[in-house]
């Protein structure tokens, strides 16, 4: 079975900390993607990468950056976290045009 | 610009009924469908995968259709159980990015 793990499933952080969010996956996917789930908002994309060391922005990449190092490892970073960025973070990978993956999500708090 | 709309918004039905959601989207070129089910605070698990060529794919008592030029797709769901109670999404994969539906809320009544 495909897993994607996400490094923490609760986190609070204070306004102008620097976060990061990680996420593994162990079935050599090239596609990796960041979103976030809001209540009314449903999900909406941050960032992708579609191969080690790109990517893309989604559709509110501001306030975010990602780094993706390794194969395996895509990571989320909130520069300087803001009130406004509490939410529900999930990862998720895949293939191109195929089926992704989620992990179980990272539900950030920021005070 | 695609967009993904689910009628209705949320269900309620008694256990062992079966079940249609729906999931309807504005631009037929789409390389795929897929539904998900989500529970409170957790995240999102792959349901069933249509690819643009199939019509229809089945798990155990889920059936899912795609009709392309109609833009519509549903999720079948037979004898519902109060396990089956989550939220179900559906996606389109348009332009290497899915374009997500708000989602159907379900309750299944014991």
């Amino acid at each position: 079975d495909v897993k994607v793990t996400q490094s923490s499933r609760y986190l609070v952080k204070r306004t102008g900390e620097k976060v990061f969010l990680e996420c593994v996956q162990d079935m050599d996917h090239e596609n990796m993607f960041w979103y976030r789930q809001d209540p009314g908002l449903g999900l909406r994309l941050i960032y992708f990468s579609y191969d080690v060391k790109m990517k893309e922005k989604g559709d509110i990449p501001e306030g975010y950056s990602v780094s993706r190092e390794k194969k395996e490892r895509f990571s989320l970073i909130l520069e300087s976290a803001s009130t406004n960025q509490t939410s529900m973070y999930l990862c998720a990978s895949g293939l191109l045009n195929n089926e992704q993956f989620f992990g179980p999500g990272t539900r950030l708090t920021v005070l | 610009k695609q967009e993904v709309t689910q009628i209705p918004a949320a269900l309620s039905v008694p256990e062992g009924e079966n079940l249609v959601l729906n999931c309807s989207f504005t631009d037929s070129a789409i390389y795929n469908l897929q539904w998900f089910r989500q529970d409170p605070g957790k995240g999102l698990t792959s349901l069933l995968l249509i690819q643009s060529s199939q019509r229809e794919q089945t798990s155990g008592r889920l059936n899912a259709s795609l009709d392309k030029s109609s833009g519509r797709s549903t999720l079948y769901i037979a004898a519902s159980q109060p396990g089956d109670s989550a939220t179900y999404l559906c996606a389109v994969d348009s332009n290497y990015q899915l374009i997500w539906g708000a989602g159907t809320k379900l309750i299944i009544k014991p």
